[in-house]
């Protein structure tokens, strides 16, 4: 099984900073790699699949990047929606597993 | 637009057995893989189990291998996830997703979700 470290746990920033979240494979998972956003009381969103691919409808300000092992999530200027939990998966392998989440907090 | 609903979730006692469903609007449903995805109070995210469109090929986790089946209704373009033998580690919000493509040997990313139903195991 693929494991997912996500780091950090927790960041407290504010409105208009830029961010970058971090997301480890325990073996490479080549460009398999899926972020999604939760707000609380909310189901996850897509944000971006196979590592640096926008979903549909997702503002520019989020773009993803890696490969292999290693993988970043960056949100160019924070807005005041995007304060929210943001998981990583891959789907490199089955079974399919996610990251532990990042929750990013207003300061 | 995409549209899916999940019901079904209640409290149950350990051991007990609990049928969810998905009700699936705004696509083809039959060409799409499906899946069931949960996340335990407070917890993070856990893939649970996914289906090709066609219904004929399915994958499971060991937590949930032998215990869970997932099956799908194209005709009524409906999704279930039956559990049997339930454990208080089932106790989780259970939500449906859709998926890109139709076949699994393109693993899926969890393109659209629905709200969730939360199931309880408890005595």
């Amino acid at each position: 099984e693929i494991v997912l470290t996500q780091s950090p746990a927790t960041l407290s920033l504010s409105p208009g900073d830029r961010v970058t979240l971090s997301c480890r494979a325990s073996q490479s998972v080549s460009s398999y790699l899926v972020w999604y956003q939760q707000k609380p009381g909310q189901a996850p969103r897509l944000l971006i699949y196979d590592a640096s691919n926008r979903a549909t409808g997702i503002p520019v300000r989020f773009s993803g990047s890696g490969s292999g092992t290693d993988f970043t999530l960056t949100i160019s200027s924070l807005e005041p929606e995007d304060f929210a939990v943001y998981y990583c998966q891959q789907r490199r392998n089955w079974p399919l597993t996610f990251g532990q989440g990042t929750k990013l907090e207003i300061k | 637009e995409v549209q899916l609903v999940e019901s079904g979730g209640s409290l149950v006692q350990p051991g007990g057995s609990l049928r969810l469903s998905c009700a699936a609007s705004g696509f083809t449903f039959n060409n799409f893989v499906m899946n069931w995805v949960r996340q335990a109070p407070g917890k993070g995210l856990e893939w649970v189990s996914s289906i090709s469109g066609g219904g004929d090929t399915m994958y499971y986790p060991d937590s949930v291998k032998g215990r869970f089946t997932i099956s799908r209704d194209n005709s009524k373009t409906t999704l279930f996830l039956q559990m049997n033998s339930l454990r208080p580690e089932d106790t989780a919000v259970y939500y449906c997703t859709k998926g890109p493509r139709r076949r699994l040997d393109w693993l899926p990313t969890h393109e659209y979700w629905g709200p969730g139903t939360l199931v309880t195991v408890s005595s």
